[in-house]
Parts: structure tokens; C-alpha cells; sequence
């Protein structure tokens, strides 16, 4: 069965603690995304990766880290610098520079803050 | 840089109706133009991809239209069910090396 994959589905953070979300995909996608969706403001670009090993910084980078060590796996963290992390956090991946095809979206995780 | 908008933000409608959802964009140099439907909770579905040298993209009571020199894109729903309620985002993609810049979303109700 082919998709993307994050977990935990609910995560609950503490004050100064650093978090990590999952995202799995076994579609061979050379891209991978994070957003950010609060109520009202659609969808927030936080990094995306275009290859293993590659980065980039979205328009929230600030307050989160990522990294692509593996083509399936793009996890991210957030980290305590992050001072409104509540939100519910989407993972997508598609074929790069591939006009052809959409991207493909996890199920979320939804962050709050203890 | 692309901007992405969508009208109304929120609509409600009686079962049956054909309705329009609408989407603009910037930048009239897009590869393509994307509809997505989201239920509430849940992670975003691809509706229709319309690449920049098509006019429209059908999917069964979908039928989604693109107009790059107006910067305009439509969404129809035909003859709308309870089970259409969503909302409805769009997102256009420019070449090169820039993701997906989506609207903020139209949140759609079809009232039985």
C-alpha cells in the first residue's frame, strides 16, 4: 500500500521541550514538504527537500528543524524556540520539477502545547 | 512572488445546486493549477491538476477551469451532496525550483 505515513497522530508538548514528527513515504518521491495549517490561514510552507541530504527553508522556517537522511523519511522538530506551536502540521511529497503529477499529503499531526 | 486567493472563504448551499468556487493568482507564469479537499481533521486529497497549456480538467460532477491570462481558476460542483462538504483549497505552481503556494481554502457546506 503506497502513501505517506505521520505519527503520532496527537503529540502534546511541554514548555521548552523539543518535539519530533514523523513522515514516512514509500512513493519514491524525490520531494518531501511540511506545512503549517492554523485555522483561517490555509496551508504554511515550513521546509521542503527536494533531494536526500538537502534542504530548504519555507516562509515559517523559524523555530523548526528538519532533515533528509533517507529519500522516504523527512521528520521534523519543534523546537522550543517555536513560542506557538500549537497547530495541526501536514507532510507531502511528489515527483520534483515534475509538472505532471500533484503532491500526495499525510493524514497531519496535530500539536499542542501542555 | 505568488499569492494565492479564494472566494468566499466560506459557503452554504442546498443539497442539489451546481455551484462555483473561485481561485486567482499573481503570477500568470504557473506550470499548473491544483484543487484539493480537505474534511475536517484529515490531510489534503487531489481533486484535479490543470497543467498550464490546458483550459479545463473534468472528474466526474468536478469540473475545474483555468485561465492563466486573468490569473482566474474555477472550481464547479454539479449538482452538490451533503457529502461534498469540505473545504476546498487551490494552489498554483510555478517552474523552477519553488513547492506548491496554496489560498487560504473555501469551506463548503451542502445543506441536506
Amino acid at each position: 500500500d503506497g502513501g505517506i505515513t505521520q505519527s503520532p497522530k496527537y503529540l502534546f508538548r511541554k514548555e521548552g521541550q523539543n518535539v519530533t514528527l514523523s513522515c514516512e513515504q514509500n512513493l519514491n518521491h524525490d520531494a518531501m514538504y511540511w506545512y503549517r495549517q492554523d485555522p483561517g490561514q490555509g496551508l504554511r510552507l515550513i521546509y521542503y527537500s527536494q533531494i536526500v541530504n538537502d534542504f530548504q527553508k519555507g516562509d515559517i522556517a523559524e523555530g523548526y528543524s528538519v532533515s533528509r537522511e533517507k529519500k522516504e523519511s523527512f521528520p521534523l522538530t519543534v523546537t522550543s524556540a517555536q513560542k506557538n506551536p500549537t497547530a495541526f502540521y501536514l507532510c507531502a511529497s511528489s515527483p520534483w520539477a515534475d509538472g505532471e503529477e500533484t503532491q500526495y499529503f499525510g493524514p497531519g499531526t496535530r500539536l499542542l502545547v501542555l | 512572488k505568488q499569492e494565492v486567493t479564494q472566494i468566499p472563504a466560506a459557503l452554504s448551499v442546498p443539497e442539489g445546486e451546481n455551484l462555483v468556487l473561485n481561485c486567482s493568482f499573481t503570477d500568470s507564469a504557473i506550470y499548473n493549477l491544483q484543487w484539493f479537499r480537505q474534511d475536517p481533521g484529515k490531510g489534503l486529497t487531489s481533486l484535479l491538476l490543470i497543467q498550464s497549456s490546458q483550459r479545463e480538467q473534468t472528474s466526474g460532477r468536478l469540473n475545474a477551469s483555468l485561465d492563466k491570462s486573468s490569473g482566474r481558476s474555477t472550481l464547479y460542483i454539479a449538482a452538490s451532496q451533503p457529502g461534498d462538504s469540505a473545504t476546498y483549497l487551490c494552489a498554483a505552481w510555478n517552474s523552477g525550483n519553488t513547492p506548491l503556494v496554496f489560498g487560504k481554502g473555501t469551506r463548503l457546506s451542502v445543506i441536506a
